[in-house]
């Protein structure tokens, strides 16, 4: 079974602050997920890797598939980006997705 | 822009009462899931959907549950007999075809809470 740990649990960063979350999981995968919970507590999909590096907007997403970890990255954070940010993994051959327990984001102006 | 919708937001209901929630995903996806959040915990898979069956399901997903996709739109997760511990943030997921290896869409919840 999957472990799925993300640093740090809660994170307060000063407007425009360059922000890094961290994610790594204990077996092989078939992709990574990084999802966006807003405080009412719908989620949302912002990347999903399955090796390499993606970008959308200010959102930076890599992956390091022997080291069995990935980043997310905000540039230039802005209090809008005040979420929880949740990476998941579905292991090879399974339909399913294991979550980490989410990283709590402030971004004060 | 296409979005999972899911039914009710919010419903309460008492102890051993059957609850269905009901979830729309996006129209030309071909894989559904139903995750849950119990309130302060990390979100759990319950099962997926493929192809008019379940192609996996957790431990959570016991005889309690079951999952239907009645007439090629709605998706809906049954609980026959709620329990105290089955309140939670209950999402619905959709996928196009890459399946486990595809981008999920999920709606914005449905939120049960049994007394």
């Amino acid at each position: 079974k999957n472990e799925v740990e993300q640093s740090p649990q809660n994170l307060t960063a000063q407007e425009g602050e360059f922000i890094t979350i961290n994610c790594s999981y204990s077996v092989g995968i078939s992709a990574l997920h990084w999802l966006q919970q807003h405080p009412g507590g719908g989620i949302v999909s912002l990347f999903m890797l399955s090796s390499g590096k993606k970008k959308h907007g200010r959102l930076i997403a890599t992956i390091n598939i022997q080291e069995k970890h990935s980043s997310l990255h905000i540039t230039a954070s802005h209090p809008r980006d005040s979420a929880v940010y949740i990476c998941a993994v579905t292991g090879a051959g399974s339909y399913q997705l294991t979550f980490g327990k989410g990283t709590k984001l402030s971004v004060i102006p | 822009e296409p979005e999972v919708t899911q039914t009710p937001s919010h419903q309460v209901t008492q102890m051993g009462q059957e609850v269905i929630l009901r979830c729309v995903p996006i129209s030309n996806h071909l894989y559904f899931y139903w995750y849950r959040q119990i309130l302060g915990q990390k979100v759990e898979f319950l099962v997926s959907f493929y192809n008019n069956e379940i192609s996996e399901k957790s431990e959570i997903f016991d005889d309690q549950f079951s999952v239907e996709r009645p007439d090629g739109s709605n998706f809906t997760l049954k609980i026959r007999s709620t329990k105290l511990e089955d309140s939670a943030m209950y999402f619905c997921a959709s996928s196009g075809d890459g399946g486990a290896t595809g981008e999920l869409f999920f709606g914005e919840g449905s939120r049960l809470t049994v007394l």
